[in-house]
């Protein structure tokens, strides 16, 4: 079946530096992307997302870029902080009936911020 | 504004009992779609619910079923538990055609 996965299951910055977190999608036919940070013992918490039909998309210290050609995601988080720390979860999307179906998610990245 | 809200936090059942499951949805929200997430795995899709309907459904056997009533709040209902049931359950709420679903804390559901 179609999956999402992750590139590097695990990934240590130094506070202050600049994160990147990469993932691969399989489907060519998702057109829903959206990146989530789950802290121990807590649900899923939105931090972005973007669509099929742009490549770029900015919020608060963090960027989501997609490379539709290579079927590839990433997420950068700027000047990360040691309440980055967590495990980021890419998830892709299949619009259904015009809809937003079920979300794909991959195994996660954990994410730790050296002080 | 209160966020997805789920109950209880916590269950722990025995094989071949019965579980449910309550969420209830992020304000203005009127989708609801139900996740299972094993221990350092991601959320696994076991079906959504919209206008009390189940509109799309994962790879789950019928032991899970589910419910949505007017007021959008949803349950979870599994049957004849398995120790493999034992899992992380996740709820999420979204509005409308697009949006992005939005998730609870889910319950911890283990199986003796």
């Amino acid at each position: 079946g179609e999956s999402v996965g992750l590139h590097l299951p695990t990934l240590s910055v130094q506070e202050g530096d600049n994160s990147i977190i990469n993932c691969a999608y399989s489907n060519s036919a998702s057109d829903y992307f959206i990146w989530y940070k789950q802290e121990s013992g807590k649900g899923p918490q939105f931090i972005i997302d973007i669509r099929s039909n742009m490549d770029k998309r900015q919020g608060q210290r963090v960027t989501v870029l997609l490379n539709k050609t290579v079927k590839h995601l990433s997420l950068q988080i700027a000047a990360t902080q040691p309440g980055d720390s967590a495990v980021y979860f890419c998830a892709e999307n299949m619009s259904y009936g015009g809809s937003q179906g079920n979300l794909i998610f991959g195994k996660g990245t954990k994410l730790s911020v050296k002080p | 504004d209160a966020g997805v809200t789920q109950s209880p936090t916590h269950l722990i059942k025995t094989r071949g009992q019965q579980v449910t499951l309550r969420c209830s949805p992020k304000s203005g929200h009127d989708t609801v779609s139900w996740y299972q997430q094993a221990l350092g795995q991601g959320p696994q899709f076991i079906f959504q619910y919209y206008e009390e309907e189940e509109r799309q459904r994962g790879n789950f056997p019928d032991r899970f079923s589910g419910h949505q009533f007017p007021n959008y709040s949803s349950e979870l209902n599994v049957n004849a538990l398995l120790l493999g049931d034992s899992a992380l359950y996740l709820c999420a709420s979204s509005w409308g055609r697009g949006e992005a679903q939005h998730f609870g804390d889910g319950t911890r559901l283990s199986i003796l």
